[in-house]
């Protein structure tokens, strides 16, 4: 059975960095894509970042372009998620989701998904 | 806002049937991408419940059934059971934003 648990979140200041991981298990970890979705307080879903097998194709939505960096280590069996210059809108539960593939390709969906990480950005 | 409209909440009876609407447009739905379907018990982590907008994963039971048309999406609930109770999150892949989305997600009550 597959378990992803994610760590890394925490109540930090607008402006700061987070860096969140997320531990794969009962899988062969380099044979999937990842993605990171996040659920703000009260709300929806929202995709975040998706990065396929071999990190050579990333992905991110606008709201966190050019702050967010997605990366994985096969050897670690571990997906990552650095967020720089958070704001308070970032303030979610940020779930790591795997896909049922090795590449993340628009017809795709998750399969699996970990509890989540709480982050909160305040002053 | 979500780029995919569900209503915020449905609620039936125990037996009956229910259904939650996702609606999109020409860029996601209406461009042909599948539509998935996630249940999120309270509390919990969303699972995945209808995948390519009709099947089922193992596991999943009969009553839960998927369908599309145009720029639309359902899901589709039947013989409703007490334990169907929580959020439901329809997910499609928009062309113009160039990003998996989400609908607002459907709480689902049983009366």
């Amino acid at each position: 059975e597959v378990h992803l648990v994610e760590s890394g979140g925490g109540l930090v200041q607008p402006g700061r960095s987070l860096r969140l991981s997320c531990a794969a298990s009962g899988l062969i970890f380099d044979d999937y894509a990842f993605h990171w979705v996040r659920q703000a307080p009260g709300k929806g879903l929202e995709w975040v970042s998706g990065i396929n097998w071999n990190s050579g194709s990333l992905d991110y939505a606008d709201s966190v372009k050019g702050r967010f960096i997605i990366s994985r280590d096969n050897a670690k069996n571990s997906l990552f998620l650095q967020m720089n210059s958070l704001r308070v809108e970032d303030t979610a539960l940020y779930y790591c989701a795997k896909v049922a593939s090795a590449h993340i390709v628009p017809a795709h969906y998750m399969d699996a998904w970990g509890k989540g990480t709480t982050v909160i950005v305040s002053s | 806002q979500s780029v995919l409209k569900q209503p915020p909440s449905v609620s039936g009876a125990p037996g009956q049937r229910v259904t939650i609407s996702c609606t999109g447009s020409r860029s996601n739905i209406g461009a042909d991408y599948h539509v998935h379907w996630y249940q999120q018990l309270p509390g919990a982590a969303p699972k995945l419940l209808i995948f390519g907008n009709t099947n089922r994963p193992s596991g999943v039971p009969d009553r839960f059934s998927g369908s599309k048309s145009g720029t639309s999406a359902s899901l589709a609930i039947t013989g409703l059971q007490a334990e169907d109770e929580a959020d439901y999150h329809c997910q499609s892949y928009d062309a113009s934003l160039s990003a998996w989305v989400f609908g607002g997600g459907t709480k689902l009550t049983v009366l």
